[in-house]
């Protein structure tokens, strides 16, 4: 089945620094990539999905880009700020009738 | 438009009770999902419902198991519960159907086993 794995598991930066979380998965079925950013105490959010037509997609600070051939994927946000301190998840999906197998998470610490 | 509402928010109960939780997806979406999670172990699938028909399993003992009812509203029950269930169990609903679509997650049900 699919493995996502995900690095670092913990992440620190200085506001207005880029942060940048890496995941790779093991099917080379898979075609959807979602991200979820996890608030203390709240429910995971979607922020940003990319599928595997598309090799980039940017939505304002944040963007994902997805590289088919080394079956890896990337969240990358930039400007960062202290709101954006939260445990972010990558998972990966092969298709409509698959299960979305979730990264372990990144905690990231933005400090002002 | 409503979001995905899990009932009950939290829970305590005794080892070797039952539990069962309640998932309300979006409005139109058919596909309900369930993970649990807890602190060690991310996030963990554990099945997958679309039309009424479980389309997927993770790998969790008999003791877990689901149903979803004709209004798309999805129910998962824990018998003999153990102090390693307490954990955060999470739905996230879908459209489902032949194409990948987004998953939008309720707020959990915290389940506390003693």
């Amino acid at each position: 089945g699919e493995n996502v794995e995900q690095h670092p598991s913990t992440l620190s930066v200085q506001e207005g620094d880029s942060a940048v979380i890496k995941c790779t998965y093991s099917d080379s079925a898979s075609n959807y990539f979602p991200w979820y950013k996890q608030e203390l105490g709240k429910r995971p959010q979607l922020i940003i999905d990319i599928r595997s037509n598309v090799g980039e997609k940017k939505d304002q600070r944040i963007a994902v880009t997805l590289n088919k051939t080394a079956k890896h994927f990337s969240l990358h946000i930039t400007e960062t700020q202290p709101e954006d301190s939260a445990v972010y998840f990558c998972a990966a999906k092969a298709d409509s009738w698959g299960k979305l197998q979730f990264g372990a998470g990144t905690q990231v610490v933005v400090t002002p | 438009k409503a979001g995905v509402t899990q009932t009950p928010r939290y829970l305590i109960k005794t080892r070797g009770q039952q539990v069962t939780l309640s998932c309300s997806p979006i409005s139109g979406h058919r596909s309900v999902s369930w993970y649990q999670q807890t602190p060690g172990q991310g996030l963990q699938f554990l099945f997958e419902y679309f039309s009424e028909t479980q389309r997927n399993k993770g790998n969790f003992p008999g003791r877990f198991s689901g149903r979803q009812f004709s209004n798309s509203r999805s129910e998962m029950n824990v018998s003999t519960l153990e102090l390693g269930d307490s954990a955060l169990y999470l739905c996230a609903s879908s459209l489902g159907g032949s194409t990948n679509t987004e998953a939008f997650f309720g707020q959990g049900t915290r389940l506390t086993v003693v």
